[in-house]
């Protein structure tokens, strides 16, 4: 079975701070994704990765960083942490295929991130 | 503008009901994917289907079929004789470019 595991499952900051979340993936997986989900706005992508030191902006990346240095390590950064980025953030993996987009994703099981 | 849209947000049913949640979505590619995903209350999303866009053929698999029309845009879920078990957010979601989006799930209850 495919593993993706997110270093933290609750994560409380303070406003300012500097986080990271990591997430690893234990499959050889090509493809790493960062998702934010919210109440009433489901799940918004953030970054994502279809190969090592590889990035590319999803829909909402303003406030966010990521790093991708290993193929099984996908981080995501929040260079200076605000309230409205307290969220449940969800990362994901999938192969890299002829075309990737059809790819199931595979999801760890979230970190729950509070900025106060 | 592609986007997928459940206008369900929250559903109860009573056990042993069955319950259709609904999925529209807009492309304009003529190759696309839709997906479906359940989340349960411990928070992993757990796909649970794939169909490409030149596969009308409806699915079933155990409780659990799905309905795909292009005619109308929709690609709905139904859950036979619902279960506790059952009750979780369900996302429907389709490839756009490269990426996969979201729409913005239905939570349903189930009720013993």
């Amino acid at each position: 079975d495919v593993k993706v595991t997110q270093s933290s499952r609750y994560l409380v900051k303070r406003t300012g701070e500097k986080v990271f979340l990591e997430c690893v993936q234990d499959m050889d997986h090509e493809n790493m994704f960062w998702y934010r989900q919210d109440p009433g706005l489901g799940l918004r992508l953030i970054y994502f990765s279809y190969d090592v030191k590889m990035k590319e902006k999803g829909d909402i990346p303003e406030g966010y960083s990521v790093s991708r240095e290993k193929k099984e390590r996908f981080s995501l950064i929040l260079e200076s942490a605000s309230t409205n980025q307290t969220s449940m953030y969800l990362c994901a993996s999938s192969p890299s295929t002829a075309s990737s987009y059809n790819s199931p994703l595979h999801f760890g099981n979230g970190t729950r991130l509070t900025v106060t | 503008a592609q986007k997928v849209t459940q206008a369900q947000t929250e559903i109860s049913v009573v056990e042993k009901e069955d319950v259709t949640l609904d999925c529209v979505y807009e492309t304009r590619d003529t190759t696309y994917y839709l997906f479906w995903y359940k989340q349960p209350p411990s928070g992993e999303l757990v796909f649970l289907i794939r169909r490409n866009s030149f596969d009308e053929q409806n699915e079933i698999s155990g409780r659990y079929s799905w309905n795909f029309q292009k005619s109308t845009s929709s690609f709905n879920f139904t859950i036979t004789a619902s279960q506790v078990v059952d009750s979780a957010v369900y996302f429907c979601a389709l490839n756009r470019d490269d990426k996969i989006i979201f729409g913005k799930g239905t939570r349903l209850h189930i009720l013993p």
